[in-house]
């Protein structure tokens, strides 16, 4: 059973730059999470994505938006990047939509530097 | 709305001696309660997790929390640390029925031999 993989693994942009990362759900997940973890901070949620349609979202702008697809894998994607999104991106996928089974298995992480 | 402190950003601690990570939450309505580990350069494990049920929970590596509604916390203990378990430890809660996990800013727990 593969965990959950993300890429790419580091990226550099130059502010004003459009970005697209990556998820792919653990085996058996139909539900993936994404969140921005700044320097010294926890993570913080921006959305949530079940079975294709977007299921809560966090307090960030509408230049983050995302996709799901039908093998679950999900596409975080920022347009008019800003200094302030550098941050390590987290994707966590879980195996249900049920609150109480609601277990999230994160991946390792992209890490965006904006210049 | 919810709203997770971690009392501590670092606590550095000598090898085999014991741990206490304190966390405290605010939140009107019921909610899970988890504690992630993050180690170097890697995203986050679940330690261990609270739904329901003994409000005492463990986790594989030794590590305990006890759920405490009147105080509202939810601490993290070991009786005897390793250099291993060197990590950036998270509290978080979730409603139980929303989307989104709510974390705190984390504790670093440096190991001394």
């Amino acid at each position: 059973e593969t965990g959950v993989t993300q890429s790419p693994t580091h990226l550099i942009k130059t502010r004003g730059q459009q970005v697209t990362l990556r998820c792919s759900s653990q085996s058996g997940h139909n539900t993936v999470s994404w969140y921005q973890q700044a320097l010294g901070q926890g993570p913080q949620f921006i959305f949530q994505y079940y079975r294709e349609e977007e299921n809560g979202r966090g307090n960030f702008p509408p230049r983050f938006s995302g996709l799901q697809f039908p093998n679950y894998s999900s596409e975080l994607n920022v347009n008019a990047l800003e200094l302030d999104d550098s941050a390590l991106y987290l994707c966590a996928s879980s195996p249900t939509r049920d609150r109480v089974a609601d277990t999230q298995y994160f991946g390792p992480g992209t890490r965006l530097t904006v210049l | 709305a919810q709203s997770v402190t971690q009392l501590d950003s670092q606590v550095p601690v000598f090898e085999e001696a014991p741990v206490e990570l304190r966390c405290n939450y605010s939140s009107s309505v019921s909610v899970y309660l988890f504690w992630y580990v993050q180690y170097p350069n890697q995203g986050l494990q679940l330690l261990l997790k609270y739904l329901s049920g003994s409000t005492l929970v463990e986790s594989i590596n030794g590590f305990e929390a006890e759920f405490n509604k009147s105080q509202t916390s939810f601490h993290l203990r070991k009786p005897s640390v390793h250099i291993s378990d060197t990590a950036e430890y998270f509290c978080a809660v979730m409603r139980s029925s929303a989307s989104k996990i709510i974390f705190g800013s984390g504790t670093r727990l440096s190991i001394r031999p």
